[in-house]
């Protein structure tokens, strides 16, 4: 089984500042991980995926995350944020090396972008 | 292309009455799942789809609770004796197999509220 921890459940910044969204994981198998955005009263958009290869991952709108498997984490981050990123955030894990489609979520991130 | 939609978009219904959740995939997605997400938190995985069958329904919470997709497109998730504690957004999503490396699409949502 999988478990994902989103460490901050609000995040303020002021535009323009670098934001860092923290999230951490637990799985006795290797796993795939991802980055869901949910706009206000929208569904749920993929930002990045982690599947492979190159620990680091760039997504879109300018949003990156590194896989570090010792630490268990894959954290969010962006140089310089946008009033329009102002989103909540999802950390999500699925189980690696099998076609099991089920994602296990984290508990989100509000992301609140102040001019 | 549409993406994937869902209804209604709310629901309020009186605890004891059954209701009935529609979701219509992405065209040529052959896999289909579905997530409950209560306020404040993260999505949690319900059942998943592979064509007619359910290939997974270890999230359904109880036996109120049943997914159908006679056809293989068009999925009903129908809630029976609803509860208070049923009160939720209930999330769609498709992706074109179930895979690994198959970005999973989601709906809007239903927001359900049960009195």
């Amino acid at each position: 089984a999988q478990s994902v921890t989103q460490l901050d459940s609000q995040v303020p910044v002021f535009e323009e500042a670098p934001v860092e969204l923290r999230c951490n994981y637990s799985s006795s198998v290797s796993v795939y991980l991802f980055w869901y955005v949910q706009y206000p009263n929208q569904g749920l958009q993929l930002l990045l995926k982690y599947l492979s290869g190159s620990t680091l991952v760039k997504g879109i709108n300018g949003f990156e995350a590194e896989f570090n498997k010792s630490q268990t984490s894959f954290h969010l981050r962006k140089p310089s944020v946008h009033i329009s990123d102002t989103a909540e955030y999802f950390c999500a894990v699925k189980a690696g090396g099998t076609s099991y489609g089920k994602l296990t979520f984290g508990q989100g991130t509000i992301l609140t972008v102040h001019p | 292309g549409a993406g994937v939609s869902q209804t209604p978009s709310n629901k309020v219904t009186e605890k004891g009455k059954y209701v009935e959740l529609r979701c219509d995939p992405i065209s040529g997605h052959t896999a289909l799942y579905w997530y409950r997400q209560s306020l404040g938190q993260g999505p949690e995985f319900l059942i998943y789809f592979q064509g007619t069958g359910a290939a997974d329904d270890s999230g359904l919470p109880n036996d109120r609770f049943f997914a159908v997709r006679p056809e293989g497109s068009v999925s009903t998730l129908k809630i029976q004796r609803t509860e208070r504690g049923d009160s939720a957004v209930y999330l769609c999503a498709s992706s074109r197999q179930l895979g690994t490396d198959n970005e999973q699409f989601f709906g809007p949502g239903t927001r359900l509220t049960v009195l």
